[in-house]
């Protein structure tokens, strides 16, 4: 089965500055890459996504990156602020059924 | 958006009793439905498939006889704990798909 990586565990950055996590996954045939934010003892949201058939997407000051050939992708947020402080999900998984398989998260805290 | 609705949030239960949590997609048929599981601070692992009209398809080291999962119309998928023991206190979530998935609220179980 499909087993994702992401590190770091945890990320602590000054408000202003970018951060990144980074997750690599091992099944060749995963062609579906979203991302989630998730607050305690709610639902995983949606932040951004990415299929295989695109190498980058951006959404203001999110983006995520995408490397088939190495099977890694990453996330990107700019300009922290404080409220972007939460858990973060990478996944993986195929676009026929999304049965997706999680990395194992990172706490991201923005510094004022 | 799709979406998915999961009752109930919260739930406690004696042990040795049984426990069903319910999920709903509202707006679109879904044939197709995942339940996954998540302790605290941990990633989201998932438990099972859930097969409209046959049966659900676990993942390793699932127990399918403590985990009952009945998907009997296009929109309805159950997850029945039984015998409920305290280690079966978690947060469980569903996900179904509708161009990309999404997630249920989420029930968290208390087994006392």
């Amino acid at each position: 089965g499909e087993n994702v990586e992401q590190h770091p565990s945890t990320l602590s950055v000054q408000e202003g500055d970018s951060a990144v996590i980074k997750c690599t996954y091992s099944d060749s045939a995963s062609n579906y890459f979203p991302w989630y934010k998730q607050e305690l003892g709610k639902r995983p949201q949606l932040i951004i996504d990415i299929r295989s058939n695109v190498g980058e997407k951006k959404d203001q000051r999110i983006a995520v990156t995408l490397n088939k050939t190495a099977k890694h992708f990453s996330l990107h947020i700019t300009e922290t602020q404080p409220e972007d402080s939460a858990v973060y999900f990478c996944a993986a998984g195929g676009s026929n059924d999304y049965k997706l398989s999680f990395g194992a998260g990172t706490t991201v805290t923005v510094r004022a | 958006g799709a979406v998915v609705s999961q009752h109930p949030s919260r739930v406690i239960c004696k042990s040795g009793t049984s426990v069903k949590i319910e999920c709903r997609s509202l707006d679109f048929q879904a044939t197709t439905m995942f339940w996954y599981r998540q302790f605290p601070k941990k990633s989201l692992m998932l438990m099972a498939t859930s097969n409209e009209g046959s049966k659900a398809t676990y993942e390793q080291g699932v127990e399918k006889d403590k985990f009952l999962i009945n998907h009997a119309s296009l929109t309805l998928s159950t997850l029945t704990v039984t015998s409920a023991h305290p280690e079966d206190s978690s947060f469980y979530i569903c996900s179904a798909s509708r161009g990309s998935p999404s997630f249920g609220s989420g029930t968290r179980l208390t087994v006392v």
